[in-house]
């Protein structure tokens, strides 16, 4: 069956300091993968996705995230977070069908 | 139109009525999704549409949900004899060409439903 494991309910960094959501699935083959954001009182915006080729891609707001076959893993990182960070991250996969979502992480600021 | 509309933004219902969701998608997005999403949880897939057809309903929690689209536009989801775990912000999403190849999902605001 098709899943999307987000390991981490909450996290909580510092401002400046890097950041890193994991994100694992299961899927009968290499699905598209996208993170999405939503924050407080905002609708879902999509940061990134990967379909094809280079395994790290950009996003938007100086995210990025790496692809990794062997672990079925498509982690988002930031290098260095801002207080406007603060929301909730959503891996999601999908291909000629229905997209699912990930439980989300909760990301927290420390000023 | 510009974006996804969903209406209502917020409905207060009483358990056992039965209560009617909107989404207008945008202008020749050919594929539209439902999510519902509770207090503190993530997204649950619910259904999908490829035009008016749904090749998949597995999402639907129980046979009181039902979804129907016209040709591809608006979608309507229908809740019959609401119960209280049904409380939840139901979420429609349209994408262009039906393929998740061919980007993002765009999402509506969101229709809050609270039964009590």
């Amino acid at each position: 069956a098709q899943s999307v494991t987000q390991p981490d309910i909450h996290i909580t960094v510092s401002e400046g300091a890097s950041l890193e959501l994991r994100c694992n699935y299961s899927y009968g083959a290499t699905p598209y993968l996208f993170w999405y954001v939503q924050s407080p009182g905002q609708g879902l915006q999509l940061l990134l996705k990967y379909f094809s080729g280079d395994t790290l891609v950009q996003g938007i707001k100086g995210f990025e995230a790496e692809f990794k076959r062997s672990q079925s893993s498509f982690n988002l990182r930031k290098p260095s977070v801002h207080w406007s960070d603060a929301a909730e991250y959503f891996c999601a996969v999908g291909r000629d069908d229905k997209i699912i979502f990930g439980k989300g992480t909760r990301l927290h600021i420390l000023p | 139109g510009a974006g996804v509309s969903q209406s209502p933004s917020n409905k207060v219902t009483e358990k056992g009525k039965d209560v009617e969701l909107r989404c207008d998608p945008i202008s020749g997005h050919t594929a539209l999704y439902w999510y519902r999403q509770r207090l503190g949880q993530g997204l649950e897939f619910l259904i999908y549409f490829q035009g008016n057809s749904a090749p998949d309903k597995s999402g639907l929690p129980s046979d009181r949900f039902s979804a129907e689209r016209t040709g591809e536009s608006v979608s309507t989801l229908t809740i019959q004899r609401t119960q209280q775990e049904d409380s939840a912000v139901y979420l429609c999403a349209s994408i262009r060409s039906g393929r998740a190849d061919t980007g993002e999902l765009f999402f509506g605001e969101g229709s809050r439903l609270t039964v009590l």
